[in-house]
């Protein structure tokens, strides 16, 4: 079955405690992305990938890191948390052009006190 | 930061009534807009691409309709059922490289 897998699917950690999570996908997409979800805002892209070694800024790339090193993950990393990064995150992949649609995954709810 | 609006907001309506909905977009770049159905507790899923002027796409009672002169896109639903019940995301790319920007949703209730 073609999906995307985070993990985990909820979190709550404390201020400046690095955290991972981590997306992976089976669909052999080239790109992939993260975004966060917050009331009101709608979805906010924080980085994104076009392949492996390849990622760039999206619109709130503050207080992240990604990286790629193989085609179907594309880790999110939160190097000292804070509770502004408090969100729902999810990750996608596509294809990798704008024709075709994005695949999410089931989200990560992370809550930073 | 490109700017996608969604209206309104919110919207109530009951069982049966038909509804539409507004995806706004910057008409200048135009490469394709995204319609995405996001039910509570699931992650969103992909209802229609489109890519051309004047484009109709349809799935079901579901419907969009696009203009990319102007900068809007239209989904509509007829006969709402309670199943309808979601948010919907509009996401707009000006370009090839598939990085979309997302609108605000519009949270739809259908009263049975």
């Amino acid at each position: 079955e073609a999906q995307v897998t985070q993990n985990p699917r909820y979190l709550i950690t404390v201020t400046g405690k690095k955290l991972t999570v981590t997306c992976s996908q089976n669909m052999n997409h080239e790109y992939m992305s993260w975004y966060r979800q917050d009331p009101g805002l709608g979805l906010r892209q924080i980085y994104y990938s076009m392949n492996v070694e390849v990622t760039d800024k999206g619109d709130v790339p503050e207080g992240y890191k990604v990286s790629r090193k193989e085609k179907r993950n594309f880790p999110l990393i939160l190097e000292s948390p804070s509770p502004n990064q408090t969100s729902l995150y999810f990750c996608a992949s596509s294809s990798g052009n704008g024709y075709t649609e994005a695949f999410f995954g089931q989200g990560t709810r992370l809550t930073v006190v | 930061i490109l700017n996608v609006e969604q209206s309104p907001q919110s919207l109530h309506v009951q069982e049966g009534d038909s509804t539409n909905f507004t995806c706004s977009f910057p008409s200048s770049n135009f490469y394709a807009l995204h319609w995405y159905r996001w039910e509570t507790a699931k992650s969103p899923e992909a209802l229609f691409v489109m890519t051309l002027n004047g484009d109709e796409k349809k799935k079901g009672r579901i419907s969009a309709t696009l203009n990319t002169k102007e900068g809007y896109s239209y989904l509509y639903i007829k006969g709402s059922q309670p199943e309808d019940s979601a948010t919907y995301l509009c996401a707009f790319t000006p370009d090839a490289g598939n990085m979309l920007t997302f609108g605000g949703g519009t949270r739809l209730m259908v009263k049975p």
